[in-house]
């Protein structure tokens, strides 16, 4: 039973495409992200959703459009792809620890990442 | 700005040796640190949390320390093994984290060689 699951796992593209990426967990944690690591494998937020509500959108390109239809659910869009996407996309889910008014972020599980080769 | 730096940037050991990896952090407030394994091709996993006030945490031959005065912590591996071989990452999370940003360190790569 994988816990954060992510398809596909690897995509090779021309430049121009739209593609897209899913993600599933089943750990119930009512937030959800999607990072992209670069080939300096430093790990960046791109966007957070917290009940199906955008919570953190920081500064990417708006070809990329995240779509949360459930709280178990966060795809990723992509237009127009860039030879500069290429990068293993992680999708991550944690849950709000109870007791302490949502202050206190949970632990972070991740996919097993999406590798985007853009030609 | 919050930030999370970690060093070495990478490291190379033999087989059975220990090593200490470093984690330097000015998030603040901090709620708590956590230490993540990254092995190659997989995602990140966890193997340690602390908080504020705690000052050292193990998990099996992984053993971290916090200094929260200083703001640092780090990661101690005693005889290491093949399998540690892997990108370990420094996590911080901002108190009152309502937005869960989390703060990533960019990670030290360790190699264990027989």
């Amino acid at each position: 039973d994988t816990a954060v699951s992510q398809t596909p796992k690897y995509l090779v593209t021309q430049m121009g495409n739209d593609k897209s990426i899913k993600c599933e967990q089943n750990l119930g944690h009512d937030t959800m992200y999607w990072y992209k690591q670069d080939s300096k494998k430093f790990l960046k937020i791109m966007f957070s959703y917290n009940n199906k509500e955008l919570i953190i959108n920081e500064t990417v390109p708006n070809r990329f459009s995240p779509k949360s239809p459930d709280k178990a659910h966060l795809n990723l869009h992509i237009n127009s792809l860039e030879l500069g996407d290429s990068a293993v996309y992680f999708c991550a889910s944690s849950q709000r620890q109870p007791g302490t008014s949502g202050r206190a972020a949970g632990e972070l599980f991740f996919g097993e990442g999406s590798r985007l080769t853009v030609l | 700005k919050n930030q999370v730096e970690q060093s070495p940037q990478s490291l190379i050991i033999l087989e059975g040796k220990n090593c200490t990896l470093q984690c330097n952090y000015t998030v603040s407030p901090f709620s708590n640190l956590r230490w993540y394994k990254q092995d190659t091709g997989r995602g990140p996993v966890s193997l340690t949390i602390m908080t504020f006030s705690e000052n050292t945490k193990s998990n099996g031959r992984y053993t971290a320390t916090l200094d929260a005065d200083t703001k640092q912590s780090s990661l101690h591996i005693t005889a290491s093994q093949l399998s540690d071989s892997a990108s370990y990452i420094c996590v911080v999370s901002p108190r009152d984290n309502y937005g869960q940003n989390f703060v990533f360190g960019p990670g030290t790569r360790l190699s264990v060689l027989p």
